[in-house]
């Protein structure tokens, strides 16, 4: 399709379960990101990825949070043992590059809604 | 760093009434200000954005003002539809080389009542 793609939309897990959420960019842009949003915390970033690379890690809350991508195309976000507060909407953007005072916009996905029980 | 506030919501609104929701930001430098729309169920849309100082950006009856002397971008509409009824999130990039990492305000909800 023309914009970010996210799966699986919803995905409700028992605390202490690994889960895994999918992010298909648009097609040519080479900056990826990885944000959650959650009630008490409003949009926090994550992750960014340009091309396969990950320069900027500092978002990640945890160790248990990890993200990879592959082939400058899709990325994953993987949660390992999961806790109630990882409870929250993922959100993943990209855009054309990722540098030059944000010049370039972020296109967001519809996100993955996490519910941890 | 770089950091937005805006408006605390709810705001509501009659359909046909005039929107301002108010943003102001703190700044190194002068880098590129957004305003993102979230509509119920669905990810963060770009709705406008402005890349320099006096830059006004608009789209969809929207606008806002890069105001450098009041370090202000507030989003405004003249009539608004119940269609605008969304969270709207102001945003600039974090400062330094890379600029890409989003900050976001907390959002303020607006609701349109016929």
């Amino acid at each position: 399709g023309a914009g970010v793609s996210q799966s699986p939309s919803n995905k409700v897990t028992e605390k202490g379960k690994d889960v895994e959420l999918r992010c298909d960019p648009i097609s040519g842009h080479t900056a990826l990101y990885w944000y959650r949003q959650s009630l008490g915390q409003g949009l926090e970033f994550l992750i960014y990825f340009q091309g396969n690379s990950a320069p900027d890690k500092s978002g990640l809350p945890s160790d248990r949070f990890s993200a990879e991508r592959t082939g400058g195309s899709v990325s994953t976000l993987t949660i390992q043992r999961t806790q109630q507060e990882d409870s929250a909407v993922y959100l993943c953007a990209s855009s054309l590059e990722g540098g030059g005072q944000g010049n370039q916009p972020q296109h967001f996905g519809d996100g993955t809604r996490l519910s941890i029980l | 760093g770089n950091s937005v506030t805006q408006m605390e919501g709810p705001v509501t609104l009659s359909e046909e009434a005039f929107l301002t929701i108010n943003c102001t930001y703190t700044a190194t430098g002068y880098p590129s200000l957004f305003w993102y729309v979230q509509y119920p169920g669905e990810g963060l849309q770009l709705l406008l954005k402005a890349t320099k100082a006096d830059d006004k950006g608009s789209n969809k009856g929207f606008e806002a003002t890069y105001r450098k002397e009041t370090t202000s971008f507030h989003l405004e509409k003249g009539s608004v539809q119940v269609s605008d009824s969304a969270v709207y999130f102001c945003a600039l990039p974090a400062p330094g080389a890379g600029s890409y990492q989003l900050t976001f305000g907390k959002g303020t909800k607006l609701s349109v009542i016929p």
